[in-house]
């Protein structure tokens, strides 16, 4: 693929409600990482995927969040039990290097916008 | 662990002029400092990085500089153009450590 893929690109959901978001990494990158931005703010970390190693999870805001990659691929960032407060742009991220002593270029998705309401 | 912090977090400049973003670190062993333009609406990209074995590096109009000692790094941009206006994000890595650790953002405004 071009690049890393995001869908939906907007999901309007009622508080309550669980929501799947998706990210399709560029082929080859063994990093993946996922973030979360509201409206006019800074990059907001959520978790963590390196090849075949247990996903970092320290950045998930709460246990209604949690998230999982597939066969080294697919990710899929799932809410549960939508709040308000978690309406924003949820960010996905690929990496060809990463790890000790070699961070490489973080590749973005267009981000999927999330509306609780 | 590491912190980044960034400013200012808004500049406005007259298009022509130069603009500077500044970024300081805490960690020490840090050794990877790119710099990402998230233009409105858009994802963030990366325009510039740099790496802790050398003080400079330029591509055509922006410039990044590093001082470990001091522990902070800066974007330069001259020649400042409409389309330079976006929010721009610093970050900062260690070898311990695959996350990449980042400012809190610079929106920069270019008055025509």
């Amino acid at each position: 693929g071009a690049g890393v893929s995001q869908s939906p690109s907007n999901k309007v959901t009622e508080k309550g409600k669980d929501v799947e978001l998706r990210c399709d990494p560029i082929s080859g990158h063994t990093a993946l990482y996922w973030y979360r931005q509201s409206l006019g703010q800074g990059l907001e970390f959520l978790i963590y995927f390196q090849g075949n190693s247990a996903p970092d999870k320290s950045g998930l805001p709460s246990d209604r969040f949690s998230a999982e990659r597939t066969g080294g691929s697919v990710s899929t960032l799932t809410i549960q039990r939508t709040q308000q407060e978690d309406s924003a742009v949820y960010l996905c991220a690929s990496s060809l290097l990463a790890g000790t002593g070699n961070t490489g270029e973080l590749f973005f998705g267009e981000g999927s916008r999330l509306t609780v309401l | 662990g590491e912190n980044v912090e960034q400013h200012p977090s808004t500049l406005s400049v007259q298009e022509g002029d130069s603009a500077v973003i500044k970024c300081t670190y805490s960690d020490s062993a840090s050794n990877y400092f790119p710099w990402y333009k998230q233009e409105l609406g858009k994802r963030p990209q990366l325009i510039i990085d740099i790496r802790s074995n050398v003080g400079e590096k330029k591509d055509q109009r922006i410039a990044v500089t590093l001082n470990k000692t001091a522990k902070h790094f800066s974007l330069h941009i001259t020649e400042t153009q409409p389309e330079d206006s976006a929010v721009y994000f610093c970050a900062a890595s260690s070898p311990s450590n695959y996350q990449l650790i980042w400012g809190a953002g610079t929106k920069l405004i270019i008055k025509p």
